[in-house]
């Protein structure tokens, strides 16, 4: 059965400030590793989705690296805004479900 | 064009009562899932369809959960006899293609949720 473990569980950060999420799995077996994004009382939206293939996705500021072999994923937020406070989760597809970590809760203050 | 929508936002029952949980995918994916969340949890994979079939529903708790999905469009999850322990947040998403071999599977987008509360 595949786990998603994500670290910290909460950060909080001063505006500008480059940082780090963590996430591990323990199934390397995966189609693709994905990152969301959720708003208080919103639901999810996709931010970066590396398939089993590749090693690492940009998006803007974003930049998610996966490392199926040690079974990790990073995303990195470059030069981080108030507006990037939220939870962030990843996800791990296998067979035809996303399985989720616990989430890092994320504020950036001004 | 629209989003992956859900309804009720909000839905608050007694404990017992049947309660029926209503999703609209993006129009043309095929794909559809339904997740549950609980407070301070990642959501936690229920069923996904294929068209019209359920392709995999291990992820249901018990059988007092069922969903349908009779057109292979809009999806209802069901819940009989509902608990407290049933009060989440239920997530629908779906994407234009099913799962498929590493390296060729298509981002999911989700609905804003319906939020259950059983007292």
């Amino acid at each position: 059965k595949q786990e998603v473990t994500q670290i910290p569980a909460a950060l909080s950060v001063p505006e500008g400030e480059n940082l780090v999420l963590n996430c591990s799995f323990t199934d390397s077996a995966i189609y693709n590793l994905q990152w969301f994004r959720q708003d208080p009382g919103k639901g999810l939206t996709s931010l970066l989705l590396i398939q089993s293939s590749q090693r690492e996705q940009t998006s803007g500021r974003l930049n998610a690296s996966l490392d199926k072999s040690s079974g990790r994923s990073t995303l990195y937020i470059a030069a981080s805004q108030p507006g990037d406070s939220a939870t962030y989760l990843c996800a791990a597809t296998s067979g035809s479900r996303l399985t989720f970590g616990e989430g890092t809760q994320l504020t950036v203050n001004p | 064009g629209a989003g992956v929508s859900q309804t009720p936002s909000n839905k608050v029952t007694e404990k017992g009562k049947y309660v029926e949980l209503r999703c609209d995918p993006i129009s043309g994916h095929t794909a559809l899932y339904w997740y549950r969340q609980s407070l301070g949890q990642g959501p936690e994979f229920l069923i996904y369809f294929q068209g019209t079939g359920a392709a995999d529903d291990s992820g249901l708790p018990n059988d007092r959960f069922f969903a349908v999905r009779p057109e292979g469009s809009v999806s209802t999850l069901k819940i009989q006899r509902t608990e407290r322990g049933d009060s989440a947040v239920y997530l629908c998403a779906s994407s234009s293609q099913p799962p498929r071999l590493a390296g060729m599977t298509d981002t999911q987008y989700f609905g804003p949720g319906t939020r259950l509360t059983v007292l």
